[in-house]
């Protein structure tokens, strides 16, 4: 699976929208790019996928660069429950089921 | 939603005895499950994969004689830890997937604290 990059921490005003940049360079043309969040001392919390388009769901926006080499997860108005560990990945083949978490992003929101 | 319940959320075991901890999947049937491991600080690392019925695979570095997994059924896999000592104290997550939609979403359980005395 495609390795990524993710800012080790960002900081977010409460209410404002929370952007989360992703890199997958070596991207292949047939793996999704997941995210997924974990607040503390709780199991992962599924939160957005896609393959080449842009996806919007009730918790969040995912933009995937044209070469898609590049993703930004979008919190549109971050609250404070939304301070949490952010997970993007990538993977091959979504059958295998397999997920390789890497370091991911500590968001926090501050009022 | 799909739901991922474990059993126990934390236990407490003196060295060299062993620690079985559940993982349900309450509202759906999980053709696979897998078993993470996470540190303080640290990232989830996969440990095994377990399929309904079969053998787990595990990942390269576990030991799969300390770290007894069984898929008995569509809804239940266990994780046994053998002759535990303080060092696999952690925090043990479990996840659960349908295999039946196109992506394969993971749902997670809210995972397991070990503590080993």
């Amino acid at each position: 699976d495609a390795k990524t990059t993710q800012p080790p921490s960002m900081d977010c005003a409460e209410g404002r929208a929370a952007n989360l940049p992703c890199n997958h360079s070596t991207i292949s043309g047939n793996e999704y790019v997941y995210w997924y969040r974990q607040i503390h001392s709780q199991g992962p919390q599924y939160i957005i996928h896609g393959l080449k388009n842009n996806e919007t769901n009730e918790m969040a926006s995912l933009i995937i660069t044209e070469d898609r080499k590049s993703s930004t997860l979008i919190l549109p108005h971050a609250t404070l429950r939304d301070t949490a560990v952010y997970y993007c990945i990538v993977r091959v083949d979504p059958s295998l089921g397999k997920l390789v978490f890497g370091a991911g992003t500590i968001l926090r929101v501050k009022s | 939603g799909a739901v991922v319940s474990q059993h126990p959320s934390w236990v407490i075991c003196k060295s060299g005895t062993s620690v079985k901890i559940e993982c349900r999947s309450l509202d759906f049937q999980a053709t696979t499950m897998f078993w993470y491991r996470q540190f303080p600080k640290q990232s989830l690392m996969l440990m095994a994969t377990s399929n309904e019925g079969s053998k787990a695979t595990y990942e390269q570095g576990v030991e799969k004689d300390k770290f007894l997994i069984n898929h008995a059924s569509l809804t239940l896999s266990t994780l046994t830890v053998t002759s535990a000592h303080p060092e696999d104290s952690s925090f043990y997550i479990c996840s659960a997937t349908t295999g039946t939609s196109a992506s394969y979403e993971q749902y997670f359980g809210p995972g397991t604290r070990l503590t080993v005395t």
